[in-house]
C-alpha cells in the first residue's frame, strides 16, 4: 500500500539554524514526489517537485530511493518558513497520497 | 486569472442527510481533484475528474460521489452523512490528466456532521 510518512509532527528550530523536515514513503514503484507548504491562513500550495529538481524559497530535496526518502532541507531558515509541510506522492494518475504533516516553528 | 474558489465555506448537517459542495476551477484548467483533511491530519485523496470522467479514486466507500461539467467546476455529493465525514473538503485544479501535475488548491469547506 502506497503511504507517507512524517515522523515529526512539530520541528522547532531558530531563525538561521538548518532544517530539515523528513519524509519517508512506500511505495512499489516510481513514484512522483511533492512537498506541500500551507502558510497562516493561506492556502495549501506546492513548495517544490522532485522532478524539477528545483530550489523553492532555499528550500531543497533530495529523493532517495534506496532510503524511500525525500527530506526536505534548508541551510538557514527565516521566521517566514513557519508554517505547516506536506510531503505527498502520486503514482501518476492513481492515487495522490500526503503525509500527516510537519509544524515548522522557526524562533527569533 | 481566477484561482480556485469553493462553496459553501461552511455547513453544518445531521447525520443520514446528503451534502452538495461546489469548486469552480482556475482559469484554463481541465482537471479537479477532491480531498477529505481531517482535524490534525493530511488530506485524504477522493477522487479526480478530467474532462468530465472519473480518473482515479482513493479509499472512499460510494456514497461520495461527483461530477465535472463542461466549464470544469465540479461537485462532490456525500449521501447518508455519518459523523466521520466531519472535515474539511479541499478541491484542486490542475492542467492536463495527469494527477502528478501541479495543482491549485481551493480554501475548503468544512463540513460539520451532528
Amino acid at each position: 500500500a502506497q503511504r507517507v510518512t512524517q515522523p515529526e509532527k512539530l520541528l522547532s528550530v531558530f531563525k538561521g539554524a538548518p532544517v530539515e523536515l523528513k519524509c519517508n514513503y512506500s511505495y512499489s514503484g516510481s513514484p512522483e514526489l511533492f512537498w506541500y507548504v500551507q502558510y497562516s491562513r493561506q492556502r495549501l500550495q506546492l513548495l517544490l517537485r522532485h522532478i524539477s529538481r528545483e530550489s523553492i524559497k532555499g528550500f531543497t530535496a533530495d529523493l532517495n530511493k534506496g532510503e524511500t526518502s525525500f527530506h526536505l532541507k534548508k541551510p538557514f531558515a527565516q521566521e517566514e518558513d513557519s508554517a505547516m509541510y506536506y510531503c505527498a506522492l502520486s503514482n501518476y494518475g492513481q492515487n495522490f497520497v500526503f503525509g500527516p504533516g510537519t509544524r515548522l516553528s522557526v524562533l527569533p | 486569472e481566477t484561482g480556485v474558489t469553493q462553496s459553501p465555506t461552511h455547513l453544518i448537517k445531521t447525520r443520514g442527510q446528503q451534502v452538495t459542495l461546489r469548486c469552480s476551477s482556475q482559469s484554463g484548467h481541465n482537471t479537479v481533484s477532491w480531498y477529505q483533511q481531517a482535524l490534525g491530519q493530511g488530506p485524504q485523496f477522493i477522487f479526480q475528474y478530467y474532462r468530465e470522467e472519473e480518473n482515479g479514486r482513493g479509499n472512499f466507500p460510494p456514497r461520495f460521489s461527483g461530477l465535472q461539467f463542461p466549464n470544469y467546476s465540479s461537485e462532490l455529493n456525500v449521501n447518508a452523512l455519518e459523523l466521520d465525514d466531519s472535515a474539511l473538503y479541499l478541491c484542486a485544479s490542475s492542467l492536463a490528466g495527469g494527477v502528478g501535475d501541479t495543482q491549485y488548491f481551493g480554501p475548503g469547506t468544512r463540513l460539520t456532521v451532528l
